[in-house]
């Protein structure tokens, strides 16, 4: 596996379930991202760990729970979830953040239906 | 705090046409960097073309470049040489420094037609 990967690539869930979205990295890098993808809106950053540390939580709802046990592999813990909440989930990583160049790169997504 | 615009939800071009995606930004900071990024069906967002704020040369990758007018904030992506698979929605984001946070706009739909 090279670059970003994300499971699973499709996801419904009813509102009452408990699910996780898993992402990993085979870049070396030490940075990821969770982002949020609704149709005719731009890209919404979650979260963002450094170093397996939390540095940004952009007001997302308790409902989203990140965890991220090391700097390769990050997780999406999903409780009580809204329709609203259906969208497309992005992970991204990059290289150490404060560096001028830190390009992110992207995963292909998880499709997320609420029901 | 930023904003990018992407004023054109979808644009179409002819192969080997040449076409010009526009996007205008704002930001109050002086170091900053652009991108262009491309996300095809599959939905694997890639990194198309980058441009520092500080450089004044246009940067270019192959068929894909920029024209970047700072004083006016923006920063249009031409595509030379349409091919299908420069099919896509494609999005233009803005980095301030050394900040984490890629600020994107909404998306410019490209259709390629023979």
């Amino acid at each position: 596996e090279t670059g970003v990967t994300q499971t699973p690539r499709h996801l419904v869930m009813g509102m009452t379930n408990k699910k996780s979205l898993k992402c990993e990295q085979h870049l070396g890098h030490n940075a990821m991202y969770w982002y949020k993808q609704s149709a005719k809106k731009p890209l919404e950053l979650m979260f963002v760990y450094n170093f397996k540390e939390q540095t940004e939580n952009n007001s997302v709802p308790s409902r989203f729970s990140p965890e991220c046990p090391n700097s390769s592999h990050l997780f999406l813990h999903l409780h009580t979830l809204q329709p609203e909440d259906s969208a497309l989930y992005l992970c991204a990583s990059s290289h150490l953040l404060g560096t001028a160049r830190n390009e992110q790169f992207f995963g292909p997504g998880t499709r997320l239906t609420v029901l | 705090a930023q904003t990018v615009t992407q004023s054109q939800p979808e644009m179409s071009v002819q192969e080997a046409e040449t076409v010009t995606l526009s996007c205008t930004y704002d930001t109050s900071e002086s170091d900053y960097y652009l991108f262009w990024y491309k996300q095809p069906p599959s939905r694997q967002m890639i990194l198309v073309i980058r441009q520092e704020a500080y450089k004044q040369q246009n940067a270019t990758e192959n068929r894909f470049s920029v024209n970047f007018q700072k004083a006016a904030k923006s920063f249009s992506l031409k595509i030379s040489d349409s091919q299908l698979g420069d099919a896509a929605m494609y999005f233009c984001a803005l980095r301030t420094g050394t900040a984490s946070k890629l600020t994107f706009g909404t998306g410019t739909r490209l259709q390629v037609t023979l």
